[in-house]
């Protein structure tokens, strides 16, 4: 199974730039795309698609928010923190079965 | 619009059985592959099932495999999820979601809790 490593959390203060990772035991990438997703669960509700194959803004999702990496590697970048942000974040591939999902890193206000 | 929404959970014993269902509108539901993915409480997000458009082919976590079992109606646009032989781990929110991976669509959520 490919495993995903996130960091458990992070905590930055608001107006600032954060950047969480996401590392793969193996390579995700296939004919220049990477089956890297990033999500966003704030409590009690479903996940919400942020990024798909690594980089692409999902609809309505605001600019502050950016995806990048390649291969075994992979940053979610949000840029500038607003309080709203506030929840937690995982990756999934989708290069393999069984899909897996990393742990999630809980995002917090300093 | 695109829903989704899952109905089928409670409170069941362990070495029972329970059916989920998730009834889908809004997009050609037929055309997309659905999967299963659940969540513990206070747990990450777990891929359960996957199962193509059109049924032929089903997909599942070793820990379910034999025990549940993913289909759909496309007739009726829903996705079901039979579990039998529930187990305590079994324990959590499952969400249905359009597609393979990097789906913008999921549900609600239903809680399916296993106790002696």
């Amino acid at each position: 199974d490919i495993v995903l490593t996130q960091s458990p959390a992070l905590a930055v203060s608001l107006g600032q730039k954060t950047t969480m990772s996401c590392k793969t035991s193996q390579n995700v990438d296939n004919f220049g795309k990477s089956y890297i997703h990033w999500y966003q669960q704030k409590p009690g509700e479903q996940p919400k698609l942020l990024i798909y194959f690594a980089s692409n803004l999902a609809s309505q999702v605001p600019a502050r928010f950016s995806g990048s990496g390649s291969e075994r590697d992979f940053t979610l970048t949000i840029n500038p923190v607003e309080a709203d942000d506030v929840a937690t974040y995982y990756c999934q591939q989708g290069w393999e079965f069984p899909l897996t999902f990393g742990s999630g890193t809980k995002l917090e206000i300093k | 619009e695109v829903q989704l929404v899952e109905s089928g959970g409670g409170l069941v014993q362990t070495g029972r059985s329970l059916k989920l269902s998730c009834a889908a509108s809004g997009f050609s539901f037929s055309d997309y592959h659905m999967t299963w993915v659940r969540q513990a409480p206070k747990k990450g997000l777990e891929w359960v099932a996957t199962i193509t458009y059109d049924g032929d082919r089903a997909y599942y976590r070793d820990s379910v495999k034999g025990r549940f079992t993913i289909s759909r109606d496309n007739a009726k646009t829903t996705l079901y999820l039979q579990m039998d032989s529930l187990r305590f781990e079994d324990t959590a929110t499952y969400y249905c979601a359009m597609g393979l991976t990097g789906s913008p669509h999921w549900g609600q959520g239903t809680l399916v809790t296993v106790s002696s």
